[in-house]
């Protein structure tokens, strides 16, 4: 079982549209989580950090829950340019600070 | 210029053959990683280094080995390539304390026939 989780979608949303994607992951061990985004063909990008309180970024929202592994984002009122793959990333402390990726989110925003 | 460069950007190759892609950056950081990425599989780490001494094995490292020649360049090197290390690689740099942002190198596309 891999460690960190996402659905593949697709998700296809029309513009404007709220979507949410969610992540979990097995390593109790963890103690730092972000959000990547990759667009295709290219290198992944920091999103945003993901904290306990949760926390938000303009049209962004992520959230943290350890008591049930979980990592949420939100994206509001979605942007054509918002298309793109979407990567739960955690970090644990007994796996030598590397990054552990999630598989990814393919989100398509249509007009 | 690019932070974190990688050279070659496309490489086809044969089996048996040995090759070498590179990585370079500028920004100063001691944590540099390489990764490779599959469609379907995600990115996978295969060696990372926090520093000019130091080399760890990551989820994947049979196959690779790697070279910290300073600071500032991260090697990595298929000894014998064979097809089902055709992949997206991709070098990465962070800073100390826990490596919160990776910095990413546009990628090396790599096919091995």
């Amino acid at each position: 079982r891999k460690e960190v989780e996402q659905d593949p979608g697709p998700f296809n949303v029309p513009e404007g549209a709220t979507v949410a994607f969610n992540c979990t992951y097995s390593n109790s061990a963890s103690q730092s989580f972000f959000w990547y985004r990759q667009d295709c063909r290219k290198e992944p990008k920091l999103l945003m950090s993901v904290y306990s309180s949760g926390n938000e970024d303009g049209r962004f929202t992520a959230q943290l829950n350890r008591a049930s592994q979980y990592i949420s984002l939100l994206i509001r009122d979605s942007k054509l340019s918002d298309s793109a793959t979407y990567l739960c990333v955690v970090i644990a402390s007994n796996s030598g600070y590397a990054l552990n990726f999630g598989k990814g989110t393919s989100l398509l925003v249509t007009p | 210029d690019a932070d974190v460069t990688q050279t070659p950007r496309n490489r086809i190759t044969k089996t048996g053959k040995r090759i070498m892609l590179e990585c370079s950056q500028t920004k100063g950081h001691d944590r540099m990683y390489w990764y490779r990425q599959d469609p379907g599989l995600g990115l996978r780490l295969i060696y990372y280094s926090f520093d000019v001494k130091d080399i760890n094995k990551g989820e994947i490292s049979d196959g690779y080995s790697v070279s910290r020649q300073a600071q500032a360049k991260f090697s990595l090197s298929l000894e014998s390539a064979i097809p089902n290390q055709t992949a997206l690689y991709f070098c990465a740099t962070s800073e100390p304390l826990g490596g919160e942002t990776q910095y990413f190198g546009p990628g090396t596309r790599l096919l091995v026939l």
